[in-house]
């Protein structure tokens, strides 16, 4: 079946702007997590949701930074006013989370260059 | 917090070769520990989930090992390949929601 998706695959736009980037999961994964990957760093979490329960936010970085995730399916992370050092890719994963499972399934990420 | 490292970060090898990549963790509370694999410009792709209870994943020429208590894991390559070349990471979950990840060895299986 079909996995993750993410759109778009790139994304630059100048500092000051808003942008939102969008998460398709796999279907029937009950949770969502987003990820940012900067320039010669370690992935890093920033946000995850799981059914209807409250999201845990507590690696976004800043009040810029905001997700939703509508009807238990797609997510958008959404990131106000960019700095340069949003730049990273950003990259959403899905899991089934049972209680004995809970493998993590990657999208291709998007791209974000903040000039 | 939940520090994990990988060693060497980068490892070159003639093809054929057998190798182990090393990942380390300091919180032994952990709920599984994901080997992924990451090509240039592209997403993660899963290679082995071990679950904390389990001590190996073996999934064609990779064999993922758990040590839990002294917080060490391994995997193995066999018969290396040039399509084998990629960044290499290993994630633990310590709980219901995130990864935490190591910043990844960097293989290269030279022909």
């Amino acid at each position: 079946g079909a996995g993750v998706s993410q759109s778009p695959s790139n994304k630059v736009t100048e500092k000051g702007k808003d942008v939102e980037l969008r998460c398709d999961p796999i279907s029937g994964h009950t949770a969502l997590y987003w990820y940012r990957q900067s320039l010669g760093q370690g992935l890093e979490f920033l946000i995850y949701f799981q059914g209807n329960s409250a999201p845990d936010k507590s690696g976004l970085p800043s009040d810029r930074f905001s997700a939703e995730r509508t009807g238990g399916s797609v997510s958008t992370l959404t990131i106000q006013r960019t700095q340069q050092e949003d730049s990273a890719v950003y990259l959403c994963a899905s899991s089934p989370w049972t209680s004995e499972y809970n493998e993590q399934f990657f999208g291709p990420g998007t791209r974000l260059t903040v000039l | 917090k939940q520090e994990v490292t990988q060693i060497p970060a980068a490892l070159s090898v003639p093809e054929g070769e057998n190798l182990v990549l090393n990942c380390s963790f300091t919180d032994s509370a952990i709920y599984n520990l994901q080997w992924f694999r990451q090509d240039p410009g592209k997403g993660l792709t899963s290679l082995l989930l071990i679950q904390s209870s389990q001590r190996e994943q073996t999934s064609g020429r990779l064999n993922a090992s758990l040590d839990k208590s002294s917080g060490r894991s391994t995997l193995y390559i066999a018969a290396s390949q040039p399509g084998d070349s990629a960044t290499y990471l290993c994630a633990v979950q310590t709980g219901a929601n995130n990864l935490f990840f190591g910043t990844g060895t960097r293989l290269t299986v030279i022909p």
